[in-house]
């Protein structure tokens, strides 16, 4: 199976800073990656598929990048609702989930 | 507006069953693949197993094979798990979640319904 790995695993920011969160592929996954925002006793959101394309409805300050085993979530501008937990998941074989970043408030 | 609601979820023992039920609205619910994701209390996301349209492919992650099954009922818009010989690991929060239609991430989640393996 492959193995999807976040780094950090936490971090604590502020409004206005502009953040990355990294995540790896055990293996060459293509662009075959999606990016989830889940807030607290909420179901997951989509936030970006296929690597670096936006969901309908998310702020452009949103943006995803890489393809291969290297992938990046970057938040340009960090609002007040973006404090949350963010997941990385591929879907070239199956379906796995990275371990999640949670993004605090500094 | 596009919405899939869970139920069915509750306290069960250790080598009991339950089965979970995701109604689905809004869209054309046979044009999708269906999927189950979990979450253990505190923990991260776990792809638990997806459906074809037709419910002719099913597939699972290894920990439940042979004791889960998804099943589908398009004329009831209707997805559902049927879980035996639960472990307390399966303890979890049970999301229905619909694969985009030309790409498969998960583009729409119900609110997700409880299931806790105790005795």
């Amino acid at each position: 199976a492959i193995r999807m790995t976040q780094s950090p695993s936490s971090f604590s920011a502020s409004t206005g800073d502009r953040v990355t969160i990294t995540c790896r592929a055990s293996q060459g996954i293509s662009s075959y990656l999606a990016w989830y925002q889940q807030k607290p006793g909420k179901a997951p959101k989509l936030l970006i598929y296929a690597a670096s394309t936006l969901q309908s409805g998310v702020p452009s300050r949103f943006s995803g990048s890489g393809s291969g085993t290297d992938f990046t979530l970057t938040i340009s501008c960090l609002q007040s609702e973006d404090f949350a937990t963010y997941y990385c998941q591929q879907y070239y074989s199956s379906a796995t989930f990275g371990g999640g970043t949670k993004v605090e408030i500094k | 507006e596009v919405q899939l609601v869970e139920s069915g979820g509750g306290l069960v023992q250790p080598g009991g069953s339950l089965r979970l039920s995701c109604a689905a609205s809004g869209f054309t619910f046979s044009s999708y693949w269906m999927s189950w994701v979990r979450q253990a209390p505190g923990k991260g996301l776990e792809w638990v197993a997806n459906i074809k349209q037709d419910g002719s492919e099913k597939y699972y992650v290894d920990s439940v094979k042979g004791r889960f099954t998804i099943s589908r009922d398009n004329a009831k818009n209707s997805l559902y798990l049927q879980m035996n010989s639960l472990r307390a690991e399966d303890t979890a929060v049970y999301y229905c979640a619909r694969r985009g239609y030309d790409v498969p991430a998960f583009d729409i989640w119900g609110q997700g319904t409880m299931v806790t393996v105790s005795s």
